[in-house]
């Protein structure tokens, strides 16, 4: 089974750019989160999404920062005018609907570097 | 509000020494579930537990073991002769609310460092 993909890796945007972030989950799983993950930092939950659904959407930044997860493809983290303030990483998890299975799998991030 | 702390910031060890890294929670939820994850120099998130709240059973996993405390609100995470492998950064996280999927809290992390 293939884990959680994420792609880009690595993405390097000037200031003023979009930044577009994908994300698939693993096979089977229908809830994604996105959370940013600051220098020295911990992860900060963003966005969590059901698929054509925003659960919750508390820890995204309210301007320049979308979200979504369609129901065919990825899932999309987009940041528009990007700054520098943006650099960070970010990693999508995502889990299985049914209860009992709660782990959270993550991707390997993508690295976001404004300049 | 939800709220993990690890007061430990940085941990160096030698090759073979025990090592305790501590957490501790807040939440108000009756039901929630905690989480440990560890984050290796390549940067990828890998879950290493996840106990729900009803299950005090300490855990051991190979090296790996979990002390879990409700009375002092502690999930500490204890390696058994350290390897230079086991360095990394290590989170313990928290379910934000008693339902089983939903976003985690997580807390600043521990860096341990395994010197041969």
């Amino acid at each position: 089974n293939a884990g959680v993909m994420q792609n880009p890796r690595h993405l390097v945007r000037r200031r003023g750019q979009e930044a577009r972030l994908r994300c698939s989950p693993m096979k089977g799983h229908s809830h994604v989160y996105w959370y940013r993950q600051l220098p020295e930092e911990g992860l900060k939950f963003m966005v969590y999404l059901q698929k054509e659904n925003i659960i919750d959407e508390s820890g995204m930044p309210k301007e320049r920062f979308s979200a979504e997860f369609p129901k065919e493809g990825p899932s999309i983290l987009r940041i528009q005018q990007v700054v520098r303030g943006d650099s960070a990483a970010y990693f999508c998890a995502s889990s299985h609907a049914t209860s009992g299975t709660y782990e959270q799998y993550f991707g390997p991030g993508t690295r976001l570097t404004v300049t | 509000a939800q709220k993990v702390t690890q007061a430990q910031t940085e941990i160096s060890v030698v090759e073979k020494e025990d090592v305790t890294l501590d957490c501790v929670y807040e939440t108000r939820d009756t039901t929630y579930y905690l989480f440990w994850y560890k984050q290796p120099p390549s940067g990828e998130l890998v879950f290493l537990i996840r106990r729900n709240s009803f299950d005090e059973q300490n855990e051991i996993s190979g090296r790996y073991s979990w002390n879990f405390q409700k009375s002092t609100s502690s999930f500490n995470f204890t390696i058994t002769a350290s390897q230079v492998v086991d360095s990394a950064v290590y989170f313990c996280a928290l379910s934000k609310s008693n339902s089983g999927n939903t976003p985690l809290v997580f807390g600043k992390g521990t860096r341990l460092s395994v010197i041969a």
